[in-house]
C-alpha cells in the first residue's frame, strides 16, 4: 500500500459546485498535513495546512479524520480558477521529509 | 523578496552529458529540498540539505547523482552521465530554520526541466 494514496481523478465539475477530495495514509505515526495546488507545468503551492480540528480558508475546508487515516479537502462555489492538480502531503512524526502523492486532478467547466 | 529561484529553467543534454541544476533559497531559508517528477507521476523526495550538510539523501540514487549546499552559493543537484530516464522536471523548495515541532511550509522553485536526448 502506498504511504500516501490519491484519486487521481479527473473531477470534472460546473462552475459553482462543491467538490470533495479524500487522501489516505498509511503511516499512523503521521503529523502534519498539507494540501498543496499545482498548476500544469508550474511549481506546486501551498494551498492550506490541516489542522486536527479542521479549518476553513473562504471557499476551501480541510478535514482531518486520524481514527479511518484520511485528510479532505472541500471546495465550494467552484471558479474556472480552481482548475488544477491538488496534492495531499503528509509528514510522519519526527521526519521533515515530507511524502506527496500523486495528485487529483480538478476540472472546473462553465 | 525574491522567491526560489531555480536555473536553467529547461536544460538539454545529451546521453553520457552531465547536467548541472541549480538553486537559491529564499532570502532566510536555511533547508533545501530537490525533488524529481515524472509525466503523470507525483514529486519524489531526492535529497535534504542544510548549508555544508546533507541531512537525508534517502530518495537520492546511488550511482551519477550528488547535491551540495554550499556555504555561499546556491544548491547544486549533479547529474553525471544522463540518461533518458533522467528526463523529468526537477524542483527545489526552502523552507526557513525549523523551530521547535513547528514544520514549515516549504516554497517551491520553477523548476529545471531536464530533457535528454
Amino acid at each position: 500500500r502506498k504511504e500516501v494514496e490519491q484519486d487521481p481523478g479527473p473531477f470534472n465539475v460546473p462552475e459553482g459546485a462543491t467538490v470533495a477530495f479524500n487522501c489516505t495514509y498509511s503511516n499512523s505515526a503521521s503529523q502534519s498535513f498539507f494540501w498543496y495546488r499545482q498548476d500544469c507545468r508550474k511549481e506546486p503551492k501551498l494551498l492550506m495546512s490541516v489542522y486536527s480540528s479542521g479549518n476553513e480558508d473562504g471557499r476551501f475546508t480541510a478535514q482531518l479524520n486520524r481514527a479511518s487515516q484520511y485528510i479532505s479537502l472541500l471546495i465550494r462555489d467552484s471558479k474556472l480558477s480552481d482548475s488544477a492538480t491538488y496534492l495531499c502531503v503528509v509528514l510522519r512524526g519526527g521526519s521533515y521529509i515530507p511524502t506527496f502523492g500523486r495528485g487529483t486532478s480538478l476540472i472546473v467547466h462553465p | 523578496n525574491a522567491g526560489v529561484m531555480q536555473n536553467p529553467r529547461h536544460l538539454v543534454r545529451r546521453r553520457g552529458q552531465e547536467a548541472r541544476l541549480r538553486c537559491s533559497p529564499m532570502k532566510g531559508h536555511s533547508h533545501v529540498y530537490w525533488y524529481r517528477q515524472l509525466p503523470e507521476e507525483g514529486l519524489k523526495f531526492m535529497v535534504y540539505l542544510q548549508k555544508e550538510n546533507i541531512i537525508d539523501e534517502s530518495g537520492m540514487p546511488k550511482e551519477r547523482f550528488s547535491a551540495e549546499f554550499p556555504k555561499e552559493g546556491p544548491s547544486i543537484l549533479r547529474i553525471q552521465q544522463v540518461v533518458r530516464g533522467d528526463s523529468a522536471a526537477y524542483f527545489c523548495a526552502s523552507s526557513p530554520p525549523i523551530t521547535g515541532n513547528k514544520i514549515n511550509e516549504q516554497f517551491f522553485g520553477p523548476g529545471t526541466r531536464l530533457t535528454v536526448l
